[in-house]
């Protein structure tokens, strides 16, 4: 177990909808990180966020957007839901975010757009 | 903008021998980092091995160890005295120097079956 959680683990949901996917970091971890993993495009970094803060950005569709919570919890928002956005989406944490410390990966959301 | 590329879809290997997965990227970078991450069945993501491009020798964990040829921007996987518990996807990823340490480019992954 990584410490990470990611809730929830599965979600189906139709085209044009709206869904939350929720990411709790390791204990004592500022930074969180989105990816996406598909069959198309593969691993994919999205977003980072330290501390509260966007830190960093990668391919991350504008239907898309990220926070961070005071308690460090952060959510990742997929509005206009496509077909092509079915996929499995990662949140990964760590202490830090430039030195070189180990990023805790969770156990992903399993997103189906029908 | 780096790519990282896995040429074996599949491997397979019998259980106590060795297999080695294949990994290239391309960069015009001198500082950068490189990782092998393993995606089991339960589809998290555990860290496997990581080299750092301004070290020479080549790191070593346990039954992993890379072959890292910076010239030829190759990054190979070793893993010897195969297990069951091995099977699983292997991702190769890089980092660039100095950005967010979860800022990572991944190759497309490659699928080990262990054969008992």
């Amino acid at each position: 177990d990584s410490g990470v959680t990611q809730t929830p683990k599965h979600l189906i949901t139709a085209t044009g909808q709206r869904v939350t996917l929720r990411c709790s970091p390791r204990s004592g971890d500022l930074s969180v990180y989105w990816y996406q993993q598909s069959l198309d495009q593969g691993l994919q970094f999205l977003i980072q966020y330290y501390n509260g803060e966007e830190r960093a950005k990668g391919n991350i569709l504008e239907r898309f957007s990220a926070q961070q919570f005071p308690d460090l919890h952060s959510e990742l928002n997929l509005s206009s839901l496509e077909l092509g956005d079915s996929a499995l989406y990662f949140c990964a944490s760590s202490v830090g975010s430039i030195y070189n410390e180990k990023l805790f990966f969770g156990s992903g959301t399993q997103l189906s757009v029908l | 903008a780096q790519t990282v590329t896995q040429s074996q879809p599949e491997m397979s290997v019998q259980e106590a021998e060795t297999v080695t997965l294949s990994c290239t990227y391309d960069t015009s970078e001198s500082d950068y980092y490189l990782f092998w991450y393993k995606q089991p069945p339960s589809r998290q993501m555990i860290l496997v091995i990581r080299q750092e491009a301004y070290k020479q020798q080549n790191a070593t964990e346990n039954r992993f160890s890379v072959n890292f040829q910076k010239a030829a921007k190759s990054f190979s996987l070793k893993i010897s005295d195969s297990q069951l518990g091995d099977a699983a996807m292997y991702f190769c990823a890089y980092r660039s120097d100095g950005t967010s340490y979860g800022k990572l480019t991944f190759g497309q992954g490659t699928i080990l079956t262990v054969h008992p």
